[in-house]
């Protein structure tokens, strides 16, 4: 059964860090594209981040570009999302998701984890 | 960035309506345009891809048509599980972006 499962949610101060971490099952992880989609309570999804599958070609929203990192252990099939200079606005669950199609881009998320809370308060 | 329209924001239905969201994009994204169905305290399910391609184990009464910049969501037969939170999203452009979502209620 493919399976994400993410961890390292929390509270955290405005302007602290948290590693977000999110480990893959069920698949072969390697071939595939994650993502970091995140929901700030009472609102709609936001894209944040994309690694293809060897990590090699990143891309940010405009919101997080700078501040946050995202980054893969393919030998551990794990996806993390590194989160600087935390604000309030970054409040949120965040998700990894998988892409659908193996070796690509551009393709929908057909697997999501349950999701890890980011509470940004002093 | 492409920016995603969904109307109407809110959708009261009955069970066994038939209802349609339009997606509407700035600029063309061809077919890449996926739906999505969210329900409070869950994470989104994945519905379609292409703009009208149906994932596997998703039911048939949900269809997706559309290209270019104007896409449709229509649900034949609205059942109890369907009131939730539909979003689109396209996968055509970085950044990626969804629509500000369509929530389904009950009539």
């Amino acid at each position: 059964e493919v399976q994400l499962l993410e961890s390292g949610g929390g509270l955290v101060q405005p302007g602290g860090s948290l590693r977000l971490s999110c480990a893959a099952s069920g698949f072969t992880f390697i071939t595939y594209t994650m993502s970091w989609v995140r929901q700030a309570p009472g609102k709609g999804l936001e894209w944040v981040s994309t690694a293809s599958g060897g990590g090699g070609l990143t891309y940010y929203a405009d919101s997080v570009k700078g501040r946050f990192t995202i980054s893969r252990d393919n030998s551990k099939n794990t996806l993390y999302l590194q989160m600087n200079i935390l604000r309030a606005e970054d409040t949120a669950v965040y998700y990894c998701a998988k892409v659908g199609g193996a070796n690509t881009l551009y393709d929908a998320l057909d697997i999501w984890g349950q999701g890890a809370m980011v509470a940004v308060s002093s | 960035d492409i920016q995603m329209t969904q109307s109407p924001p809110t959708l009261s239905a009955s069970v066994g309506d038939r209802v349609t969201i339009t997606c509407r994009a700035s600029q063309s994204i061809g077919s890449r345009l996926a739906w999505y169905q969210q329900k409070p305290g869950r994470a989104p399910k994945f519905l379609i891809y292409e703009a009208s391609s149906l994932e596997g184990g998703v039911p048939p009464r949900f269809s997706g048509s559309g290209s270019g910049t104007e896409f449709t969501l229509t649900i034949s037969g609205l059942q109890p599980d369907d009131f939730a939170t539909y979003y689109c999203q396209q996968y055509n452009f970085y950044p990626w972006t969804f629509g500000p979502g369509t929530k389904v209620e009950i009539k």
